[in-house]
């Protein structure tokens, strides 16, 4: 079954600690995309990729940094610098686009993985 | 920048009843993509429905239909016959349909999500 993998579903952070989040798609996509979901604050953009060794940053990159060695893959590191990290995350991928156009398939989502700091 | 709003934080249905998700967003974009997903306890995100700005005619998927009205910016879901199982958090999201307008990648823009409980 194609989809996508988040891994750990929990994971505690101490103060001062970086931690990664995994995030792996087998469904041949060429975009994916980090989301941070708060309590009352809807999704919010992180960083997103749509080519390997390429990604940009979101609305609320930092404290964050990613990287996209394969096109498979797309790991999350929350840094010390983040300052408030406790939240739930969430990895998706879509297809890319034709030509100047974005197609309309839906993004696709991971489990996601929730986060807190101790 | 474009934003999706959602006025309702909760709303709640009696089960077999219809109840409407509202949903508003601001753009200055012609083309763009429109989409309600559904959250569920598990937290797992799936896709509800979609539209196309382009297409007048209102998207339908099964329970679930939408009314579009391009003019207000008004993106709102009809679910009929609600089901205890549709208990959730529902998100309105905006995606635009051309590559790297305003800087747009082809992220989803979200609206704060509204929780919807079904009553048996």
């Amino acid at each position: 079954d194609g989809g996508i993998t988040q891994s750990p579903k929990y994971l505690f952070r101490k103060e001062g600690q970086n931690v990664t989040l995994s995030c792996e798609q087998n469904l041949n996509h060429d975009a994916m995309y980090w989301y941070r979901q708060d309590p009352g604050q809807g999704l919010r953009l992180i960083y997103y990729s749509q080519i390997v060794n390429d990604f940009q940053k979101g609305d609320i990159a930092e404290g964050y940094s990613v990287s996209r060695e394969k096109k498979e893959s797309f790991p999350l590191t929350v840094t010390s610098a983040q300052k408030n990290p406790t939240a739930f995350y969430l990895c998706a991928s879509s297809i890319l686009g034709q030509g100047a156009q974005w197609v309309m398939n839906e993004q696709f989502f991971g489990p996601g993985t929730r986060l807190t700091v101790l | 920048a474009q934003t999706v709003t959602q006025s309702q934080p909760e709303m709640s249905v009696q089960e077999a009843e219809t109840v409407t998700l509202s949903c508003t967003y601001d753009t200055s974009e012609s083309d763009y993509y429109l989409f309600w997903y559904k959250q569920p306890p598990s937290r797992q995100m799936i896709l509800v429905i979609r539209q196309e700005a382009y297409k007048q005619q209102n998207a339908t998927e099964n329970r679930f239909s939408v009314n579009f009205q391009k003019a207000a910016k008004s993106f709102s879901l009809k679910i009929s016959d609600s089901q205890l199982g549709d208990a959730a958090m529902y998100f309105c999201a905006y995606r635009s349909a051309i590559m790297n307008y305003g800087g747009s990648q082809g992220n989803l823009i979200f609206g704060k999500g509204t929780k919807l409980s079904v009553k048996p």
